[in-house]
C-alpha cells in the first residue's frame, strides 16, 4: 500500500519569502500526485496535479511542483509567498492499482507573517 | 463553478445512534468519495462508490458503515450505532473519471461529527 510524507508540520514565512514544502511517497509502480490547499474555514482545493509528461508541473496561484520519481519526492514551491498564502497544504496520491483513492500526507500548516 | 455540497455542516449524536451524511456531488461526475478526518491526524479514505456499487473501501469502513445514492443527485454515508472514535470531518469527493487526467477529486467542505 502507498504512504504519502509531509516531514513539515507548521512552517511561518514573511510575505514576499521563497516557500517549498516536501513530499515524499512509498509505491513502487506509477503514481498519481497532488497537492491540495484548505485554506481556513474553507474545503479542500487543488493546487496542482500530476499524471505524466513534464515532471514540473504549474498550478494556481504561481505554485508548481516537480516529482523527482528516482527521490519519490513531489515538493511545492512558490517563489515569493503571500499573506493570503496562509493556509494547510496537503500532498496526496493515487495509484492506478486502487482506483481512485487518495492517500494523504499530514499536511503542512503555513502561516505567512504580512 | 459547480462544487460539491454537504449537509449538514455539524452534526452532534450521541454514541448507539445512527446518523446520515449527505452530500450532492457534481452533476455529471460518476464516481463519488467519503474520506475523514479525525482532529489531528491524517485525511483518510473511507469507500469509492461507481454505477450503484462500492469500488474500493478501506478496513476502516466496516459493517457500521454504508454509502447510498438513492437518488439522482444524493450520495449519502450511514454510520449505524456512532462510536466515540466516529467523531471526525467527513469529507465527500467526486470525479468524471477514476483514472486519467478528469479524475481529479473535488471535495465538498465537510461535516464535523460530534458522537457524545
Amino acid at each position: 500500500a502507498q504512504s504519502v510524507s509531509q516531514h513539515n508540520h507548521h512552517v511561518i514565512l514573511s510575505e514576499a519569502a521563497s516557500l517549498e514544502l516536501g513530499c515524499n511517497y512509498s509505491y513502487g509502480g506509477t503514481v498519481n500526485l497532488f497537492w491540495y490547499v484548505q485554506y481556513p474555514g474553507q474545503h479542500l482545493q487543488l493546487l496542482l496535479k500530476y499524471f505524466s509528461g513534464d515532471p514540473l508541473v504549474k498550478g494556481i496561484k504561481g505554485f508548481e511542483a516537480e516529482f523527482i520519481k528516482s527521490k519519490f519526492s513531489f515538493n511545492l514551491r512558490k517563489p515569493s509567498v503571500q499573506w493570503s498564502d496562509t493556509a494547510e497544504y496537503f500532498c496526496a496520491v493515487s495509484t492506478n492499482n486502487a482506483g481512485n483513492m487518495l492517500t494523504f500526507g499530514g499536511g503542512t500548516r503555513l502561516m505567512v507573517k504580512p | 463553478e459547480p462544487e460539491v455540497t454537504q449537509t449538514p455542516s455539524h452534526q452532534v449524536t450521541q454514541m448507539g445512534q445512527e446518523v446520515i451524511l449527505r452530500c450532492v456531488p457534481i452533476s455529471n461526475h460518476l464516481y463519488f468519495y467519503w474520506y475523514r478526518q479525525i482532529l489531528g491526524q491524517k485525511v483518510e479514505f473511507l469507500v469509492s462508490f461507481y454505477n450503484n456499487e462500492i469500488s474500493e473501501k478501506s478496513e476502516i469502513f466496516d459493517d457500521q458503515f454504508s454509502v447510498e445514492r438513492p437518488d439522482g443527485s444524493n450520495f449519502t454515508l450511514k454510520i449505524r450505532s456512532t462510536k466515540l472514535e466516529d467523531s471526525a470531518m467527513y469529507f465527500c469527493a467526486s470525479s468524471l473519471t477514476s483514472s486519467g487526467r478528469a479524475a481529479e477529486q473535488y471535495f465538498g467542505p465537510g461535516t464535523r461529527l460530534t458522537v457524545t
